[in-house]
């Protein structure tokens, strides 16, 4: 069964830093693109960033850019999320996902809110 | 204002169908078959419904089906359930800047 499990989410300040962490299982991890995904409260979901199996590619949505950064550890079924000057604004909860062959994402973790306020 | 332009909410009585459209432009939805589907319950994550436009994964009932025509997507819920009652939200691939776009998501209510 594939699983994804967030970690790491809370309340932090204005222009701090956040690092959120989702630990894989249920399926050769080292072979799938995954991808960060969030939602601010009461709000859609919008697209965050994607990292290649091996980590070698990596894209995110033009309003993190510079700010996050998205890293992998195969050797422990694991992806991270650095997010750093964090504005209001990235209040959100954000969910790790398997990304399909088809730009879909076929599971998702149980998310990690993420409360920027002061 | 979300990229792909859903309606926000609508409803229908169990056992009817209901269709849900998802609209956007050549550079996503019509210009590529990578347009998604998921339901989402509320202060729960996202499930896959469809994927490529028309797909349904392992374990997803036939009660729901995809389709497009141009720019614009539709998920058609036939034989609506009370558990149906959930946000639904579209997806496709853009070559704009951003690699995934959204719709708004449509809340079903069933009556």
């Amino acid at each position: 069964e594939v699983q994804l499990v967030e970690s790491g989410g809370g309340l932090v300040q204005p222009g701090g830093s956040l690092r959120l962490s989702c630990a894989a299982s249920g399926f050769t991890f080292s072979t799938y693109w995954m991808s960060w995904v969030r939602q601010a409260p009461g709000k859609g979901l919008e697209w965050v960033a994607n990292i290649k199996h091996d980590g070698s590619e990596k894209y995110y949505v033009d309003s993190v850019k510079g700010r996050f950064t998205m890293s992998r550890d195969n050797a422990k079924n694991s992806l991270y999320l650095q997010m750093s000057t964090l504005r209001a604004e990235d209040t959100a909860v954000y969910y790790c996902a398997r990304l399909g062959d088809y730009a879909d994402f076929d599971y998702w973790g149980q998310g990690s809110l993420v409360i920027v306020s002061s | 204002q979300s990229a792909l332009t859903q309606p926000a909410s609508v409803s229908g009585s169990p056992g009817q169908s209901i269709t849900i459209s998802c609209t956007g432009t050549s550079s996503d939805v019509g210009g590529y078959n990578y347009v998604s589907w998921y339901q989402q319950y509320p202060g729960k994550a996202p499930k896959l419904m469809i994927y490529e436009v028309s797909n349904r994964p392992s374990g997803v009932s036939n009660r729901f089906s995809g389709s497009k025509s141009g720019n614009t997507a539709s998920l058609t819920i036939s034989g609506l359930q009370a558990e149906d009652e959930a946000d639904y939200y579209c997806s496709s691939y853009t070559t704009t800047s951003t690699y995934v776009v959204f719709g708004g998501g449509t809340k079903l209510t069933v009556l």
